[in-house]
């Protein structure tokens, strides 16, 4: 069993729609949790940050966090083209990113 | 410079060649991670620096593979004799410290390709 899990998708998302982004993780001395967005050929950018139980907004994206069912997700809000990317989850165990495979989603215009 | 600053951006290297690949982290950045990533695959863990001390390289595939940081700042990932299955991209990151929470700033990544 991996320690980061995604599913890898493509995830299909109508425009204007919400993505719905769900990562698992298997050590439960997870403390800090990270969503990251990679485009093809670039290198991944942070979104979101979340440590604490409960639901981080930013914007149109909030992350969601329950560390008893070691269950983070992302929920981007009025979907638009250009949030079609690769969504990367990591989590942090000591003190190093773990990083899951990365669901791809696009957002049908 | 402002950001993570990793050179060359693109290598094509012939199978049995050396490469070296450069990472300038942030000034004053404590941690520095490398990281490779394979198409179609999140960043695989390879090494951790804090400052020059190399405290984990658990995650380097074999022993082709060396990192070395040693005054703190500048950091080069080497590949001796590569293989097709190196081809990747490898990633360079800075923290300020190590405790969890941190912010991790990622360079643009080197893309090799061994032919």
């Amino acid at each position: 069993q991996k320690e980061v899990e995604q599913n890898s998708g493509p995830l299909s998302v109508p425009e204007g729609a919400i993505a719905s982004l769900n990562c698992t993780y298997s050590d439960r001395g997870s403390q800090s949790f990270f969503w990251y967005r990679q485009y093809s050929g670039k290198s991944p950018e942070l979104i979101m940050f979340i440590y604490s139980n409960g639901d981080k907004e930013d914007g149109r994206f909030t992350a969601q966090l329950n560390k008893a069912s070691q269950y983070v997700s992302l929920l981007i809000r009025d979907s638009q083209p250009s949030d079609s990317a690769t969504y990367l989850c990591a989590v942090i165990p000591g003190y190093q990113l773990i990083w899951g495979a990365g669901t791809k989603l696009i957002i049908k215009p | 410079g402002a950001g993570v600053s990793q050179s060359p951006r693109y290598k094509v290297a012939k199978r049995g060649q050396d490469v070296a690949l450069r990472c300038d982290p942030i000034s004053g950045h404590v941690s520095l991670f490398w990281y490779q990533q394979a198409l179609g695959q999140g960043p695989e863990f390879l090494t951790y620096f804090q400052n020059e001390a190399q405290l984990d390289k658990s995650g380097l595939p074999s022993d082709r593979f060396f990192a070395e940081r040693p005054e703190g700042s500048v950091s080069t990932l080497k590949i001796q004799r590569t293989q097709q299955e190196d081809s990747a991209v490898y990633l360079c990151a800075s923290s300020t410290r190590t405790a969890s929470g941190n912010t991790i700033y990622f360079g643009e990544g080197s893309w090799l390709t061994v032919v």
